[in-house]
C-alpha cells in the first residue's frame, strides 16, 4: 500500500541553524501538506502546497519556514533559523484532491529537537 | 476563530466496553470531518464524513456526522486493548485540516 515516508525520523539542531525536513508523498498525489505537533499539545496546520506553489498557510508559517518540491517526488520544508519553540514533531501529508472529497495521509513524522 | 472540541479529553475502559467519543467544530467554509487513530506517532486515516446523517462503518468502528448541530461521534464497539490510542477529530477546511486536542483512549484488559 502506497504511504508518505518522512526523513530523517529525529533531527537534533543548535539553536540558530537550518534544518531541512524531507517528505516523499504518495505518488499520485496532487496536494501536499505540512503540519506540526508540539509535545502535549494538538496537530497544527502549516502550510498546503499544490502545482509549485502555496495554496494556503497558517499563521505559524512565518518567514522563517519555507516549502519546496525541488524535483517529482520530494517535499521539503526549510526552517532557516530555529528557535527553541520550533521542537516539535513535524508530519508532512498528501491528498489526491483538496481535502474536500478526500483524505490527507499522513507520513510518520520528523522529530525536531531544538537545544 | 475556527475551532474543534474533543470530548471526553481521556477515558479509560476494559476489554469489551462500547466507548462514544464526541466531536463539536466550528469552522468557516466546513468541507468534511475527518476521524484519525494517533498511536505512537503519525495519525492514521478512520473516516471521512461529508453528508449528515449517513454512518460510516469499519468493523467494530463507527462514525456519524451532524451538520446541523455541528457534531460528530465515533463508536467503538467490543474494545480491544490494541484500540488504545489517541483519537483525533479534525475538520476540513479550504484544504487544511483544524485538529482538535484528541481523546486518548485506554483500554485495559
Amino acid at each position: 500500500e502506497p504511504e508518505v515516508t518522512q526523513t530523517p525520523s529525529h533531527q537534533v539542531t543548535q539553536m540558530g541553524q537550518e534544518v531541512i525536513l524531507r517528505c516523499v508523498p504518495i505518488s499520485n498525489h496532487l496536494y501536499f501538506y505540512w503540519y506540526r505537533q508540539i509535545l502535549g499539545q494538538k496537530v497544527e496546520f502549516l502550510v498546503s502546497f499544490y502545482n509549485n506553489e502555496i495554496s494556503e498557510k497558517s499563521e505559524i508559517f512565518d518567514d522563517q519556514f519555507s516549502v519546496e518540491r525541488p524535483d517529482g517526488s520530494n517535499f521539503t520544508l526549510k526552517i532557516r533559523s530555529t528557535k527553541l519553540e520550533d521542537s516539535a514533531m513535524y508530519f508532512c501529508a498528501s491528498s489526491w484532491e483538496r481535502g474536500l472529497t478526500d483524505t490527507q495521509y499522513f507520513g510518520p513524522g520528523t522529530r525536531l529537537t531544538v537545544l | 476563530e475556527d475551532k474543534v472540541v474533543q470530548s471526553p479529553l481521556s477515558l479509560v475502559v476494559h476489554e469489551g466496553d462500547t466507548v462514544t467519543l464526541n466531536c463539536s467544530y466550528e469552522v468557516t467554509n466546513f468541507r468534511s470531518l475527518l476521524w484519525y487513530k494517533q498511536e505512537k506517532k503519525a495519525p492514521t486515516f478512520l473516516f471521512m464524513l461529508t453528508s449528515s446523517g449517513i454512518e460510516k462503518k469499519s468493523g467494530r468502528l463507527s462514525s456519524i456526522l451532524d451538520k446541523k448541530e455541528l457534531f460528530s461521534i465515533l463508536n467503538i464497539t467490543a474494545t480491544q486493548t490494541g484500540d488504545s490510542a489517541i483519537y483525533l477529530c479534525a475538520a476540513g477546511s479550504q484544504g487544511n485540516l483544524i485538529f482538535g486536542k484528541g481523546t486518548k483512549l485506554s483500554v485495559k484488559p
